[in-house]
């Protein structure tokens, strides 16, 4: 699975709009962008995921460059609930296996 | 509907005691995995079922670690001779078991090895 880059920590007041980079710029045709993200103490919650267009539910936008080489992960309306550490992954299903391979994140600080 | 669970949530041994961590996954997920998780770190992938059996199992760190899944259902991961570098949060997913799907993951039980 190919390898991501991410800030390691980024601030963000409340109701502003949180845009989370990520470069992953070796990434394969057949590799889907993931994030999820892990509020202290708890196991990591899925966030959004897509392949080559740009996705949007209802807690986040996914908007993947043309050559997918980044993304951005953007929370419209930040709150101080969405203090987390973020994770980008990038991932085929081999068949096999579809373990999920996470690096340190980003830790996104709301503030008030 | 009930999530992802897993027991004990919180376990204190000894070293050298072996410790059993239990997972339940969501109804009718036949994908299952264990991932670990250091103070401080980032998520270690441990091993994956598909069903009953675990086509992979290479993130297990030691031949102390050993893990089990029965009825397509629960799964035991196991740690024999516990060592204090095992103190960690160990967490289990489930996914449906298709390509591409989301993994739900549980709470964790942490491990703290004296």
């Amino acid at each position: 699975d190919a390898k991501t880059t991410q800030p390691t920590s980024m601030d963000c007041a409340e109701g502003r709009a949180a845009n989370l980079p990520c470069n992953h710029s070796t990434i394969s045709g057949n590799e889907y962008v993931y994030w999820y993200r892990q509020i202290h103490s708890q196991g990591p919650q899925y966030i959004i995921h897509g392949l080559k267009n740009n996705e949007t539910n209802e807690m986040a936008s996914l908007i993947i460059t043309e050559d997918r080489k980044s993304s951005t992960l953007i929370l419209p309306h930040a709150t101080l609930r969405d203090t987390a550490v973020y994770y980008c992954i990038v991932r085929v299903y081999s068949g096999n296996t579809g373990k999920l391979i996470f690096g340190q994140g980003t830790t996104l600080q709301v503030k008030p | 509907g009930a999530g992802v669970s897993q027991s004990p949530s919180n376990k204190v041994t000894e070293k050298g005691k072996d410790v059993e961590l239990r997972c339940d996954p969501i109804s009718g997920h036949t994908a299952l995995y264990w991932y670990r998780q250091r103070l401080g770190q980032g998520l270690e992938f441990l091993i994956y079922f598909q069903g009953n059996s675990a086509p992979d199992k290479s993130g297990l760190p030691s031949d102390r670690f050993s893990a089990e899944r029965t009825g397509e259902s629960v799964s035991t991961l196991t740690i024999q001779r516990t060592q204090q570098e095992d103190s960690a949060v160990y967490l289990c997913a489930s996914s449906p078991g298709l390509d591409q799907e989301t993994q739900y993951f549980g709470p964790g039980t942490r491990l703290l090895v004296l």
